[in-house]
């Protein structure tokens, strides 16, 4: 069974602009994770966010997490072509760390 | 490039069939995972393995199951095939046994006929 729901489904933007996805879930967590995935084929980590972090930047990328809301939030600013993806939220299970529960995923497309 | 090699790409199958899913992990890694990817769904958890031993598994019927070598290398395996089975399987390592970072292969489009 998926953990939650990311949102939105598909989001379309021009090139420069910001993305913002969320991804909700349902059970206690040890880490938050952000995936990307190119046209169906293996998930690329973009990064992680434990369960004690509220907020984290990688370069382009800053991610949220509200653990009494139980939804994370990210963020691409200044977008370009090349991120036209889907992206999937993953959930590390506190009660069960060896595996993790993914979303449903938002595909993004970046229009020149 | 995350160092996970997956064979074959594709594979086309009849329902009732076996098949065997071969995966390559980085050195070091001694965590796999094995997903399923229905098109247009998020990944679901089969099973995950460490240290050649099954280490977790999700809501997947016996007919699923999988090896792992001291090599780093480690294997699918479905029987008796159903067409519900196509898919996209993806193998994940990780040096580490909880749900922390994961690298994927590029992943087996199953395709059950």
């Amino acid at each position: 069974s998926q953990q939650g729901e990311e949102d939105p489904q598909a989001l379309s933007i021009q090139e420069g602009e910001n993305a913002t996805m969320n991804c909700s879930y349902k059970t206690s967590i040890n880490n938050l994770q952000w995936y990307r995935q190119n046209s169906g084929r293996g998930l690329v980590h973009l990064i992680l966010i434990r369960s004690n972090e509220r907020e984290k930047h990688s370069g382009r990328l800053r991610v949220t997490l509200d653990t009494s809301k139980k939804s994370s939030s990210l963020l691409i600013t200044a977008s370009r072509a090349a991120d036209t993806a889907s992206y999937f939220c993953a959930t590390g299970d506190a009660g069960n760390n060896r595996k993790l529960i993914w979303g449903l995923g938002t595909s993004l497309a970046v229009n020149p | 490039e995350t160092g996970v090699t997956q064979s074959p790409t594709h594979l086309i199958k009849t329902r009732g069939q076996q098949v065997t899913l071969r995966c390559s992990s980085q050195s070091g890694h001694n965590t796999v995972s094995w997903y399923q990817q229905a098109l247009g769904q998020g990944p679901q958890f089969i099973f995950q393995y460490y240290r050649e031993e099954e280490n977790g598994r999700g809501n997947f019927p016996p007919r699923f199951s999988g090896l792992q070598f001291p090599n780093y290398s480690s294997e699918l395996n479905v029987n008796a095939l159903e067409l519900d089975d196509s898919a996209l399987y993806l193998c994940a390592s990780s040096p580490v046994q909880d749900g922390r970072v994961s690298f994927f292969g590029q992943g087996t489009r199953l395709t059950v006929v």
